[in-house]
């Protein structure tokens, strides 16, 4: 089964940035988007279609995409950034919805 | 904006079936919109259950297909989860969401804020 590989965990100092990678064989071909989970609350959506920022979520958070390899961006980070991050994406094959996401990677500010 | 609520028992006997539902305010959930279902075992990362359609059409993980029915209400302007034969393993926080849909792809925006379905006799 497809899969997306996110690193465990990234640690960044305040005001540092901060990139969090998430890679997929079919990242070429389908586009990523990535959540934000504080514990206890749902995940928000923070970045679609690789580098897409919704209304309301701040400037410092980018995206993007390279071959197998997309990367969430975070400059300037910030203490109430600390959370878990997840991408999200789909198999390129077939027709049927395929929902696939990251294990998670959880950011920590120093 | 659209804001979604879930609710539902708490606590699943071993067997049963896990019964969920999903009010959505703000909107209608006859937009052109799917609606969806996304898990999360305590400590562990999301599992996309299924969607539906406000025509009624559905999705389902292959996964968790013979066990999962996804259901719409448009009158009460919500939808309804139901899985069956639930073990120790679904236990989870039972999250709703709204889902944009290109091909193959959706992404989900909003969340509800989850509910945690605990499987135990």
């Amino acid at each position: 089964s497809y899969e997306l590989t996110q690193p465990p965990s990234v640690s960044v100092s305040p005001g540092q940035t901060a990139r969090i990678t998430c890679s997929g064989d079919a990242l070429p071909k389908q586009y990523a988007y990535w959540y934000q989970q504080k514990p206890g609350q749902a995940p928000v959506l923070v970045i679609y279609k690789d580098s897409e920022r919704p209304s309301g979520i701040p400037e410092r958070f980018s995206g993007s995409s390279s071959g197998t390899t997309v990367t969430l961006t975070i400059s300037g980070v910030q203490a109430e950034d600390e959370a878990d991050y997840y991408c999200q994406s789909a198999d390129s094959s077939g027709t049927y919805p395929h929902v696939v996401f990251g294990g998670g990677t959880k950011l920590t500010v120093l | 904006q659209v804001q979604l609520q879930e609710s539902g028992p708490g606590l699943v006997k071993p067997s049963g079936t896990l019964s969920l539902t999903c009010a959505v305010s703000g909107g209608s959930i006859s937009s052109s919109n799917w609606w969806s279902w996304v898990r999360q075992p305590p400590g562990k990362g999301l599992e996309w259950i299924g969607e539906i359609y406000h025509s009624g059409s559905t999705n389902y993980n292959p996964s968790l297909k013979s066990r999962v029915t996804i259901s719409v209400d448009k009158s009460k302007n919500q939808f309804s989860l139901k899985l069956s034969s639930v073990t120790a393993a679904d236990t989870a926080v039972y999250y709703c969401a709204r889902a944009t849909v290109q091909g193959v792809i959706r992404w989900f925006d909003p969340w509800g804020q989850g509910t945690l379905v605990t499987v135990s006799s």
